[in-house]
């Protein structure tokens, strides 16, 4: 039962262009979020993260929105620019009782394409 | 640069012959992970180490050990590979636990493949 879900797996945008990049959850405990970007042969590299207690957080041109009644949240780029072009992965966490939190739940990732 | 390495980048292993995969990290965190990744599949947590607090998933398969002799190292041991563990490994690491200190950072991972 995937806990974090992406549905799109492949997105294509101009140049210059809005990429949104969307992300669903299904456990209501997750209380902090982050977005990965990986390129091909590389490991996942962090992007930018949410907490629960926000709806937004904002980091150059990439902002993320949380809408937790919708347990939605999606990443904004924007401009888009040719280097943008790599897998995301949406991932989720939540805190442990006494223990803190660490552990990561992934989505599938969704490719985007930025076309110059 | 501080960082998480994998090595070897790509490992060809024999259907039972056991493998091991490594990784050491610069960042001097408290916390390392192993992700098995399928084509297309999200990154699936296999076990993680707390210092020396070993942690390992419900759903990982015996098959699947770890060893972290000191904080810079973690490797991950398959005793007998089957086909169905070709796959992409990575490790990550992070600070500590905690909201804002999980931020995990990752190794560029090692393809196996099972012949």
């Amino acid at each position: 039962d995937q806990q974090v879900k992406q549905n799109s797996p492949s997105l294509s945008v101009q140049e210059g262009r809005i990429s949104i990049l969307n992300c669903d959850y299904t456990n209501s405990m997750f209380d902090y979020f982050l977005w990965y970007k990986k390129y091909p042969a590389e490991g996942p590299t962090f992007l930018i993260s949410i907490s629960s207690i926000k709806d937004k957080n904002e980091d150059g041109r990439f902002t993320v929105f949380l809408n937790k009644s919708a347990k939605h949240l999606s990443l904004h780029i924007v401009p888009s620019q040719p280097g943008d072009s790599a897998v995301y992965f949406c991932a989720a966490s939540y805190a442990y009782s006494g223990a803190g939190s660490y552990q990561l739940t992934f989505g599938k990732g969704t490719k985007l394409s930025v076309i110059p | 640069d501080a960082m998480v390495i994998q090595n070897p980048r790509y490992q060809v292993t024999q259907f039972g012959k056991p493998v091991t995969l490594s990784c050491s990290q610069t960042l001097n965190h408290n916390v390392m992970y192993w992700y098995q990744q399928k084509s297309s599949q999200a990154p699936k947590l296999l076990f993680h180490y707390y210092d020396k607090d070993f942690n390992n998933e419900a759903d990982t398969p015996d098959n699947f050990q770890s060893r972290r002799p000191n904080t810079s190292f973690c490797f991950l041991d398959i005793r007998s590979p089957g086909l169905g563990d070709a796959a992409m490994y990575l490790c990550a690491t992070s600070r500590d636990k905690g909201i804002g200190k999980n931020i995990q950072y990752f190794g560029a991972g090692t393809r196996l493949s099972v012949l």
